[in-house]
Order: C-alpha cells, then structure tokens, then sequence
C-alpha cells in the first residue's frame, strides 16, 4: 500500500516544450504530495507540493495536477530549459508521519 | 538561504568496521532524519529523530544503526559494523515544525549527501 509508482523512467524533451512526469500511488492516507529535484551530486530539493484540498498548484514554469480519485498526481514543467535536467522524485508523506515515500525517480534531458 | 551540511561527501570504510556520519541541520528545526539512495536505485526512509528521541524508523533501521545528537548542532548517524550492501548514498535531512503541531506536512531540506563506499 505504500507503493509509489512515477512514469516514465526518462524523459527527453526539446528546450521550450512541456515536459510531464507521473506519480501514482496506492495508500489513501498521504495528504501531501511534493515533487523533489535532484542534480546529480546533490541531494534532493523540494521544486513544488501540493494538498489534497486543491487540484492545481503552479509556481512560475512548474504545475502540480492532482487527481485524488485516480490517486495520481503529476509535475508539469513549461517552456523547459537545458537548466530544468536533473532527476525528478515524487515523494507523498502521510500526516502524522516523518517519511517520505519516494517514487523511483524520471531523469529529465532537455536538449538546446 | 540555510542549507543541511554533510561531512565527509565520501567515506570508504572496510567491511565489519564501524562509521559515523555526520550532518547539521538546518539551526532552527527539530526534526532530523536519515534517508539513503542506493546507487541506481530510489530514496529510502530510514530514521527520524525529535526531542532525542527516534519517533520513526523503517525496517532498514535495524540494530546495526543509531542516530545521535551529540550537541545542539549535530546529527550523526552510526553503522556499527558495515556490510557490503550498506553501500550507498546517505542523505540527512531536517525540518521545522508544522503549523497545529503538524509535522507531517513541513517540507523535508537535504543535505548533499555522504557516499558510504564498503569495501
């Protein structure tokens, strides 16, 4: 029940187009949903979260969709940027816990 | 903007040999936790610590492991006797404290990591 799913593995895309990464997961409990990038050689940073009380969050060229019947929730990234490669995690926590469940990750390529 | 440090970055340590990995978290959180990456592989839970105490630990988190905080700016995390297959990516991390006592909900900041490498 705590599994996460995150599609696809990797992820080429041309600079400026619409990059999207899925997370899927099964435990009814998470009630928070971060997306986290990692560069290679550092740790992971929080890029966007979002509650289950909304369905849409944007922050500037990146989007969270959230669907909470399908239990599916997904980062959107506009106009991306050879900047925007690195790998991204999906991460829900349950409230009342300290973990993350993380996805397994999608390594983004953006190519100039 | 304050950031999680680790030391070492790479630690390389034989086999059945005890190492201690080292983080401070950002000054004004009180939740700390350790997580690990295997190479290849996706992040995993181990610990979290609050008030001196674990409040969570994973089924990774077995004997062979304790976290610490020796001081009020410290968090380690000890391996006593390493295998080969605790090789890995060690990530600390820390937070503040939520709103209404929530926790649960507060974003986790990383540091860059210790890679364990048992030889």
């Amino acid at each position: 029940q705590q599994q996460v799913k995150q599609s696809p593995q990797s992820l080429i895309v041309q600079k400026g187009g619409i990059s999207i990464i899925n997370c899927a997961y099964e435990n009814t409990a998470f009630d928070y949903f971060p997306w986290y990038q990692q560069f290679p050689g550092k740790g992971p940073a929080l890029l966007i979260a979002i509650r289950p009380d909304v369905s849409e969050k944007k922050e500037g060229r990146f989007t969270i969709s959230f669907n909470k019947s399908a239990k599916q929730f997904s980062l959107h990234i506009m106009d991306s940027q050879p900047g925007d490669s690195a790998t991204y995690f999906c991460a829900p926590m349950s409230a009342g816990t300290y973990k993350y469940i993380f996805g397994t990750g999608t390594r983004l390529k953006v190519l100039a | 903007e304050p950031e999680v440090t680790q030391t070492p970055s790479h630690q390389v340590t034989q086999m059945g040999q005890e190492v201690i990995l080292r983080c401070v978290p950002i000054s004004n959180h009180l939740y700390f936790y350790w997580y690990r990456q295997i190479l290849g592989q996706k992040v995993e839970f181990l610990v979290s610590f609050y008030n001196n105490e674990i409040s969570e630990k994973s089924e990774i988190f077995d004997d062979q492991f304790s976290v610490e905080r020796p001081d009020g700016s410290n968090f380690t995390l000890k391996i006593r006797s390493t295998k080969l297959e605790d090789s890995a990516m060690y990530f600390c991390a820390s937070s503040g404290s939520g709103t209404g006592g929530r926790v649960g909900n507060q974003p986790q900041h990383f540091g860059d990591g210790t890679r364990l490498s048992i030889l």
